[in-house]
């Protein structure tokens, strides 16, 4: 089993819908919590960083997590053509060197 | 004017050859990464340098080597290529390696072991 599990989709959406993308992870150390994108050919930047439990509002989107239920979201509101993409979540333990577990990516595809 | 930068972009190669990638990053960063991505997105990190010296090293076989010759340069030199090797290679850094850091990825390097 892997520590963190992601569903890889593809995910198709119309332009203007509300996004759900979840991960669930299984190693209760990690602290650090993360959103990457990813277009096609091209690295994952990052979209979201969140510290422990709560939740983190940047324009569109919105990250959750929960830590007593291992579970983390990424809301997109509004939903735009240009996010059609790979949301990456990701995660890491505090303290030592940094050592990020990524999920396998949900494939999103926004449609106008 | 790109902040990580790796090449070749592209790698297509005969089974048995041996291969380099190379990295450099000029936003002065302390720490470097090498990430391997398979063909279902898994992005996994292999090594990890902080000012030239390794401090993570994940279970890669051996083949794989990495070179850190000062902070801004990263390279992966990999000997007896394999069909399984087949992947995208990602080089990243980030200011100074701590768990809390952003990382900053450069474009890949497509690996097709033929």
């Amino acid at each position: 089993q892997k520590e963190v599990e992601q569903d890889p989709g593809p995910l198709s959406v119309p332009e203007g819908a509300i996004v759900s993308l979840n991960c669930t992870y299984s190693n209760s150390a990690f602290q650090y919590f993360m959103w990457y994108r990813q277009y096609s050919r091209k690295g994952p930047e990052l979209l979201m960083y969140t510290y422990s439990s709560g939740n983190k509002e940047d324009g569109r989107f919105t990250a959750q997590v929960d830590k007593s239920s291992k579970y983390i979201s990424l809301f997109i509101r509004d939903s735009q053509p240009s996010d059609s993409a790979t949301y990456l979540c990701a995660m890491s333990t505090s303290g030592g060197y940094q050592k990020v577990t990524f999920g396998t990516g949900t494939k999103l595809q926004v449609i106008p | 004017d790109t902040a990580v930068s790796q090449t070749p972009k592209y790698l297509v190669t005969q089974m048995g050859n041996d291969k380099s990638i190379k990295c450099e990053q000029n936003l002065g960063h302390d720490t470097m990464y090498w990430y391997k991505q398979d063909s279902k997105k898994f992005l996994k990190i292999m090594f990890s340098y902080n000012n030239k010296e390794l401090i993570i090293n994940e279970t890669v076989p051996n083949r794989f080597s990495p070179k850190s010759p000062d902070k801004a340069h990263l390279n992966l030199h990999i000997n007896s290529l394999e069909l399984g090797d087949s992947a995208v290679y990602f080089c990243a850094s980030s200011p100074h390696g701590a768990t809390n850091e952003k990382l900053f990825f450069g474009s890949g390097t497509q690996l097709s072991v033929l």
